[in-house]
């Protein structure tokens, strides 16, 4: 099993543009978040899905979207980057009503 | 709502001094668990304990261990005999039973240890 996977590991880019931060996992897990990690802050929920087709906001939604049209995928997808996103980003699953979510490696990204 | 405090934002000690990360949450349900995870300078997310609400015995794993605390809605994690490899941002963290299975974290402790 690999786990849970994030791509890419690093990105940057610049105030406006759009990009998609790729998550899967090979667990057949029905539950996936997203958290963005900020200095001091901890880890803050930022969208969740139960299954495929079914999402929702978490604490800190706004500036982000998810689908989830399979078990194993849950992208975000940032539609138009600001600074305040500049973050490291973390995706985790987990079977629902179990103990333990499993977290990915994360997402450094810089908003210039 | 859910809160996690940790107090501590960063500690500093010396190799094989015993250090106690302190661990304050709020919650108004009474079922939930709490999680410790290490999160070493490679940034991955380490998990290292759960705890349920109902099972408040003590726990040790090495020269690890954890108190639970109810009354003073405390969960604590100790190193005894600390090691250069403990240094690390520590999480701790909250989830109710019911709802979304969302994680509540606190601000994290920075630990380094000192050779």
């Amino acid at each position: 099993n690999a786990g849970v996977t994030q791509t890419p590991k690093f990105q940057v880019l610049k105030t406006g543009q759009s990009m998609t931060l790729q998550c899967a996992q090979d667990m057949n897990h029905e539950y996936m978040s997203w958290y963005r990690q900020d200095p001091g802050m901890g880890l803050r929920l930022i969208h969740y899905s139960v299954g495929a087709g079914i999402t929702d906001q978490g604490e800190v939604p706004n500036g982000y979207n998810v689908s989830r049209s399979t078990t194993e995928d849950f992208p975000l997808r940032l539609l138009s980057a600001a600074p305040s996103q500049t973050s490291v980003y973390f995706c985790a699953s987990s079977y629902l009503g179990d103990y333990e979510q499993y977290f990915g490696p994360g997402t450094r990204l810089t908003v210039t | 709502a859910q809160k996690v405090t940790q107090a501590q934002t960063e500690i500093s000690v010396v190799e094989k001094e015993d250090v106690t990360l302190d661990c304050v949450y709020e919650t108004r349900d009474t079922t939930y668990y709490l999680f410790w995870y290490k999160q070493p300078p490679s940034g991955e997310l380490v998990f290292l304990i759960r705890r349920n609400s109902f099972d408040e015995q003590n726990e040790i794993s090495g020269r690890y261990s954890w108190n639970f605390q109810k009354s003073t809605s405390s969960f604590n994690f100790t190193i005894t005999a600390s090691q250069v490899v403990d240094s690390a941002v520590y999480f701790c963290a909250l989830r109710i039973i019911q709802g979304a299975q969302k994680l509540v974290f606190g601000q994290g402790t920075r630990l380094t240890i000192n050779p």
